[in-house]
């Protein structure tokens, strides 16, 4: 089982739309979790980041862990064709270590 | 301006030849990294560094050295034993104990 499971996609909504976007993980010593927005032929940029069970909001953007489950989400409300590009999350257990990577979901919104 | 530079954007070079690509970072970052890049692949980590003059392997470091000289460079050689080179090459630095890294905008590799 891969430490970090990602759909792929690709996603395509209608703007204004709610997105939700998902990762699980398999190891329970993982405390932080964070996701990137990646455009087209261009490097990662840090969206969200977040070290506890529950919701952080960010404007449009709502990042959710539940450890529990091992389940993270990203949510963004009235998405927008800007919004268009591959989102990836990322988890680390310690400050030390390096990030795991889902294989990101690519989002298209279309106007 | 305050950031992660690679270079170059865009690489050709030919099979067996090695190809030396470059990161430089004026963040005063402790850390840096190599990811690599491919469809359907999510980012895979090649080698890592914490501190100058040291670095450790990641996941798929066969095929590839870094060196650790100044902090602010972390420069990846991609060698002729590396199998499938071919690939979108992201490097990275973080702050030590920080949880979140930063990225520079990528090199293309392309080897014919």
């Amino acid at each position: 089982q891969k430490e970090v499971e990602q759909d792929p996609g690709p996603l395509s909504v209608p703007e204004g739309a709610i997105v939700s976007l998902n990762c699980t993980y398999s190891n329970s010593a993982f405390q932080y979790f964070m996701w990137y927005r990646q455009y087209s032929r261009k490097g990662p940029e840090l969206l969200m980041y977040t070290y506890s069970s529950g919701n952080k909001e960010d404007g449009r953007f709502t990042a959710q862990v539940d450890k529990s489950s091992k389940y993270i989400s990203l949510f963004i409300r009235d998405s927008q064709p800007s919004d268009s590009a591959t989102y990836l999350c990322a988890i680390r257990n310690s400050g030390n270590t390096p990030l795991v990577f889902g294989k990101g979901t690519r989002l298209s919104v279309i106007a | 301006d305050g950031g992660i530079t690679q270079s170059p954007k865009y690489l050709f070079r030919k099979e067996g030849q090695n190809v030396t690509l470059s990161c430089e970072q004026n963040l005063n970052h402790d850390a840096m990294y190599w990811y690599r890049q491919d469809p359907g692949q999510g980012l895979r980590l090649i080698y890592y560094s914490q501190i100058v003059n040291d670095f450790q392997k990641g996941d798929i470091a066969e095929g590839y050295s870094v060196s650790r000289e100044k902090k602010e460079s972390f420069p990846l050689t991609v060698t002729s034993a590396q199998k499938n080179p071919t690939a979108f090459y992201l490097c990275a630095s973080s702050i030590q104990g920080r949880n979140t890294i930063y990225f520079g905008e990528g090199s293309w590799l392309t080897v014919v």
